[in-house]
């Protein structure tokens, strides 16, 4: 099966610029993941989604970080206007979890490195 | 409030050698635990996890880990290292007490350089 595919690879920006990612989950997952993963941590959860209903946003900086799912199937991640600790690895993920079972594990793309100078 | 730890940055052991990568971690109820290896420029990708069952499980790559639930831990073991095992390995938990939003959030650790040399 095809992987989680994510662009760009890299993306440098100065700092108040605006910036998109964009994911595509493996097909038929319904859980997708954007996970933020800054040097020397692990990565931290930004926003879930199931289908194209937000479940867990809890940790997203909503004053500069927007999601969104539209049918359920690619995700984009914006960032406006970013700052100098905006920069990260920005990691997508998809699961075939639905609710109530949690021990499929997750599936990651390869990240977008982000730097903002 | 759940948490992984991973108390060692690095680990570096000669190819051949057994090798112990540890993770203990703190939930509220019945954890689902999960190893996961990255590799440079590269996303995670799932080695192993602990559901329910036998203690010891075996996962990808011919790692196992053991889970203890006395001393909340979850150690990657690999009886042989290999170079070509060299990456940074996190653990991960999941808090089966989660209710709402959290529900099935997945918590990693700060991750462990592995360095396996000739």
């Amino acid at each position: 099966e095809a992987g989680v595919a994510q662009s760009p690879r890299y993306k440098i920006i100065e700092k108040r610029q605006s910036v998109a990612f964009w994911c595509n989950p493996i097909s038929g997952h319904a859980t997708l993941y954007w996970y933020q993963q800054i040097l020397g941590q692990g990565p931290k959860l930004l926003i879930q989604f199931q289908n194209n209903g937000v479940v867990d946003d809890s940790q997203l900086p909503k004053d500069r970080f927007s999601a969104e799912r539209l049918k359920g199937v690619d995700s984009t991640l914006k960032i406006q206007p970013a700052k100098l600790e905006d920069s990260a690895v920005y990691l997508c993920a998809s699961s075939p979890v639905t609710s109530g079972t949690f021990d499929s594990p997750l599936h990651f793309g390869n990240g977008t490195r982000l730097t903002v100078t | 409030a759940q948490s992984v730890a991973q108390p060692e940055d690095q680990v570096n052991v000669a190819e051949g050698n057994p090798l112990t990568v540890k993770c203990t971690y703190s939930v509220s109820g019945n954890p689902y635990l999960f190893w996961y290896v990255q590799y440079p420029n590269r996303g995670l990708q799932f080695l192993l996890k602990y559901i329910t069952g036998d203690n010891l499980v075996k996962g990808s790559y011919g790692f196992e880990a053991e889970f203890n639930k006395s001393q909340t831990s979850f150690h990657l073991k690999k009886p042989s290292a290999l170079v070509s095992d060299s990456a940074l390995y996190f653990c991960a938990v999941r808090d089966l007490a989660d209710r709402g939003s959290t529900l099935g959030r997945l918590y990693f650790g700060r991750g462990t350089q592995l360095t396996v040399w000739p």
